[in-house]
């Protein structure tokens, strides 16, 4: 069963332009929501992240927005760079585990 | 900055041998995990430790063993690898419910 999910596996954007990562999820108790990016080769580093309590959090180019209703949340990084190519996985926390989903190879095309 | 480290980057064992991959995190960090990564799954909870000697079982638990003998060392254990193992294996330190540095993953091979 799986808890978070990341329906796309990939997403291809023009550098600069606007990237937008989902992610849903069907634990209720989940209080906590991470981005995380991964690079080849190396283990997953922490991007941003999101309390149940709020509904947006920015950080730089970064912003990820939060559903509670839906169950939804979102990553947007913008304007987009080639650096920015990586997997992204999300994350959310639950009885002191993160659970993550399946992750989105992100691809940004000069 | 906490540093988590793997101490293999890749890894080839041949089905049947008993495989250790080993962590060790320079924090001192309670909390202490074992990811696989897998293409189109994710990042998957082998085993996970809160404490010295403490181990609980993730959502993947099967063939697998865990060790916790010091509060900065997690060692996983594959008692008898097999060709469906061979993954990116990725360590984790925390020090609470959301504070997660990886380590660099070792990719191990089965043949």
């Amino acid at each position: 069963d799986q808890q978070v999910k990341q329906n796309s596996p990939s997403l291809s954007v023009q550098e600069g332009r606007i990237s937008i990562l989902n992610c849903d999820y069907t634990n209720s108790m989940f209080d906590y929501f991470l981005w995380y990016k991964k690079y080849p080769a190396e283990g997953p580093t922490f991007l941003i992240s999101i309390s149940s309590i709020k509904d947006k959090n920015e950080d730089g180019r970064f912003t990820v927005f939060l559903n509670k209703s839906a169950k939804h949340l979102s990553l947007h990084i913008v304007p987009s760079q080639p650096g920015d190519s990586a997997v992204y996985f999300c994350a959310a926390s639950g009885a002191q585990k993160l659970v993550f989903g399946q992750g989105t190879r992100l691809t940004i095309n000069p | 900055d906490v540093k988590v480290t793997q101490s293999s980057r890749y890894l080839v064992k041949r089905t049947g041998e008993k495989v250790f991959l080993e962590c060790v995190q320079d924090m001192d960090h309670e909390n202490m995990f074992w990811y696989r990564q897998d293409p189109g799954l994710g990042l998957r909870l082998i085993y996970f430790s809160y404490d010295v000697k403490m181990k609980e079982k993730g959502d993947i638990p099967e063939g697998y063993s865990v060790s916790r003998e010091k509060k900065e060392r997690f060692s996983l254990i594959l008692e008898s690898a097999s060709t469906n193992q061979t993954s990116m294996y990725l360590c984790a330190s925390s020090w609470g419910r959301n504070g997660y540095t990886f380590g660099s993953g070792t990719r191990l091979t089965v043949v």
